[in-house]
């Protein structure tokens, strides 16, 4: 079975400073998709960035980077510069290959502090 | 392009009522899930389909919930006699593919069952 987790509950961060939100994985399947997304208070769930297990890079999309680990079966997000804007609950998910369904973590709450 | 579209996006039932929500996924997309967040935790998977036809209900409780994409229309995810157990967050997400690829997210539904 798979499965994700977030060992972070909450965490802080000064505006402008760069944050590390941490995510394991745990699968024996070779072939899976790592994503990332942000939960506001509003409610949605908003695409932050992709990883596939065969990408070489790490991926980034703007502020957002994927520290992808294979062998530690690790996909941190590095979110730089941080802005108020970010504080939200942040999700890390897995979806295996045919398989169409996500596993989600948990979440970590993120406050970015002024 | 129009996204994920979610309704009603909130719905309140008396005990033992049905709910009834509904998903158009993106124009293209032929592949629906279903996922349910409860307070203060990460979404978790229901049911996956595609039209007409159901490929996982592995995450769907076995009694009073069904799921359906028929041909033609939204999908729609019923609770029949609801409790108070199923209040939560019910989120739709569509792709056009069935594997590791990327899912698009609807605004979500909260039922609150009274």
């Amino acid at each position: 079975a798979q499965k994700i987790t977030q060992t972070q509950p909450g965490m802080f961060v000064q505006e402008k400073e760069a944050v590390t939100l941490d995510c394991t994985y745990d699968t024996s399947d070779p072939s899976y998709g790592l994503f990332w997304y942000k939960q506001p208070s509003s409610g949605e769930m908003i695409f932050l960035i992709y990883q596939g297990s065969y990408d070489q890079q790490n991926a980034t999309e703007g502020r957002y980077s994927l520290n992808f680990q294979k062998a530690r079966k690790s996909a941190n997000l590095v979110i730089s510069a941080s802005q108020l804007g970010d504080s939200a609950m942040y999700f890390c998910a897995m979806s295996l290959q045919r398989a169409g369904k996500s596993t989600f973590g948990d979440g970590t709450t993120l406050t970015v502090k002024p | 392009n129009a996204g994920v579209m979610q309704n009603p996006r909130h719905l309140v039932r008396r005990r033992g009522q049905e709910a009834r929500l509904r998903c158009s996924p993106m124009k293209g997309h032929s592949h629906v899930y279903w996922y349910r967040q409860l307070p203060e935790e990460g979404l978790k998977f229901m049911v996956y389909l595609q039209k007409e036809n159901i490929i996982d209900e592995s995450g769907m409780p076995k009694e009073r919930f069904s799921a359906e994409f028929p041909k033609e229309g939204p999908s729609i995810l019923r609770i029949q006699q609801v409790v108070r157990g199923d209040s939560a967050a019910y989120f739709c997400a569509s792709s056009s593919q069935g594997d590791q690829g990327e899912q698009y997210f609807g605004p979500g539904t909260r039922l609150t069952v009274t």
